[in-house]
């Protein structure tokens, strides 16, 4: 268990709706990060929140979109969803030196299926 | 454009055998690489990582190698056991303070008994 929950697990909907993913970072954690798995694919980043503001953007499509709150979880909202939006969306976090090398830690991970 | 490559998508060894897995890149602002294992349903795990001021690092029985002049990095599990089967992912990120990782598309470890 990485400390990291992600929720929920699976989510089915269909084209043209919009979902909302949920991360609660490690204790102590600042930074989250999401990523993206497609079928048979490496994990792609999206976008990263430090101490609630945005520190990085990554291939992020405009129909998303993220943010971190005062308690430090994280929403992925997604809109539109196109058949091609199904994969798995994964969050990590991080402590944050910026001195040090630092590891991240996902969750585990929700499945998003668009019929 | 592929920053981080692992070739091989499989691998199957032996239990007690030692497992090789290689990862390429091609940035040379990446100074910070790591190795993560992931099971069928659960998020990637760290296994270990490596700076760029290393050619080696040892955690039990994982050690990773860097060859920075060919920009090549390699995963060694020895020995091999059944609990190591899995998905393992090569990652890399540029400069300190936590900034995104760049994955490698994952090779499939599979150890027989």
């Amino acid at each position: 268990d990485s400390g990291v929950t992600q929720t929920p697990k699976h989510l089915i909907t269909a084209t043209g709706q919009r979902v909302t993913l949920r991360c609660s970072p490690r204790s102590g954690d600042l930074s989250v990060y999401w990523y993206q798995q497609s079928l048979d694919q490496g994990l792609q980043f999206l976008i990263q929140y430090y101490n609630g503001e945005e520190r990085a953007k990554g291939n992020i499509l405009e129909r998303f979109s993220a943010q971190q709150f005062p308690d430090l979880h994280s929403e992925l909202n997604l809109s539109s969803l196109e058949l091609g939006d199904s994969a798995l969306y994964f969050c990590a976090s991080s402590v944050v030196f910026s001195n040090h090398y630092n590891e991240q830690f996902f969750g585990p991970g929700t499945r998003l299926t668009v019929l | 454009d592929q920053q981080v490559k692992q070739n091989s998508p499989s691998l199957s060894v032996q239990e007690g055998r030692i497992s090789i897995l290689n990862c390429d890149y091609t940035n040379s602002m990446f100074d910070y690489f790591l190795w993560y294992k992931k099971y069928p349903a659960e998020g990637p795990t760290f296994l270990i990582s490596i700076s760029s001021i290393k050619d080696k690092n040892e955690d039990g029985r994982f050690t990773v190698f860097l060859n920075k002049s060919a920009k090549h990095l390699s995963l060694h599990i020895v020995p091999s056991q059944p609990g190591d089967s899995a998905v393992y992912f090569c990652a890399a990120s540029a400069n300190q303070g936590a900034q995104k990782l760049v994955f490698g598309q994952g090779t499939r470890l599979t150890i027989n008994p």
